[in-house]
């Protein structure tokens, strides 16, 4: 069965600091695809990254970055120098087989000015 | 703006009314789907339709009931619900990977959510 753990519920940073979100995901597919998004207080999940199982390079975009490795089945999401808009909750998923996206639990980031 | 809209964004309503809550879509995409998020628990997916035809029901209670008229519009009746249904309920669409029939579903861009308290 997939499953996705985010065992980082909230987090709480300072302004200015790095901060890694982690995911470590299950799934007995050779094929599957990870996500992060996220969600601000309006309440919409955003899109920010799709990573497929063939594609274990990593990728920067901006203040963000996501480590992908295969052999600890973790696709982690740092954000650097974060910001106060930074502050939401964050979901990483999986999709695999036949079954639409299974999210974690989602990890509540609060960057204090 | 994710090219998802739903309506409306908030929603009171009684054990004992019948609502709807709406959803459209401008983004071309043949896959649509409800998820529930309560306080406590992770997102839960309702249904899904895939070129309009319900794919995925994951055991959710007969007071929910959702149509989807074309692909580009999606709907969740509401009728006779209990207090423990308040939530945010989220709708999604995307492109599916494969045809009619296929379960492998594309990035899926969501709306804003209807956050529905029940009294």
């Amino acid at each position: 069965a997939q499953k996705v753990t985010q065992a980082q519920t909230e987090i709480s940073v300072v302004e200015k600091e790095d901060v890694t979100l982690d995911c470590v995901y299950e799934t007995r597919d050779t094929t599957y695809y990870l996500f992060w998004y996220k969600q601000p207080p309006s309440g919409e999940l955003v899109f920010l990254i799709r990573r497929n199982s063939f594609d274990e390079q990593n990728e920067i975009s901006g203040r963000y970055s996501w480590n992908f490795q295969k052999s600890t089945s973790s696709f982690n999401f740092t954000i650097t120098a974060s910001q106060v808009v930074d502050s939401a909750v964050y979901f990483c998923a999986l999709l695999s087989g036949n079954t639409p996206l299974v999210f974690g639990k989602g990890t509540r980031l609060s960057v204090i000015a | 703006e994710t090219g998802v809209t739903q309506t409306p964004r908030h929603l009171v309503m009684g054990m004992t009314n019948k609502k709807s809550l709406k959803c459209e879509q401008h983004l071309g995409h043949n896959a649509m789907y409800w998820y529930k998020q309560s306080a406590k628990k992770p997102l839960e997916l309702m249904f899904v339709y895939n070129f309009k035809e319900q794919t995925e029901n994951n055991s959710v209670p007969s007071r929910f009931s959702p149509e989807c008229p074309n692909s580009s519009h999606l709907f969740l009746h509401l009728h006779t619900l209990q207090p423990e249904d308040s939530a945010l309920y989220l709708c999604a669409s995307s492109q599916a990977l494969g045809g009619f029939g296929s379960t492998q579903y594309n990035i899926q861009y969501f709306g804003a959510g209807t956050r529905l308290s029940v009294l």
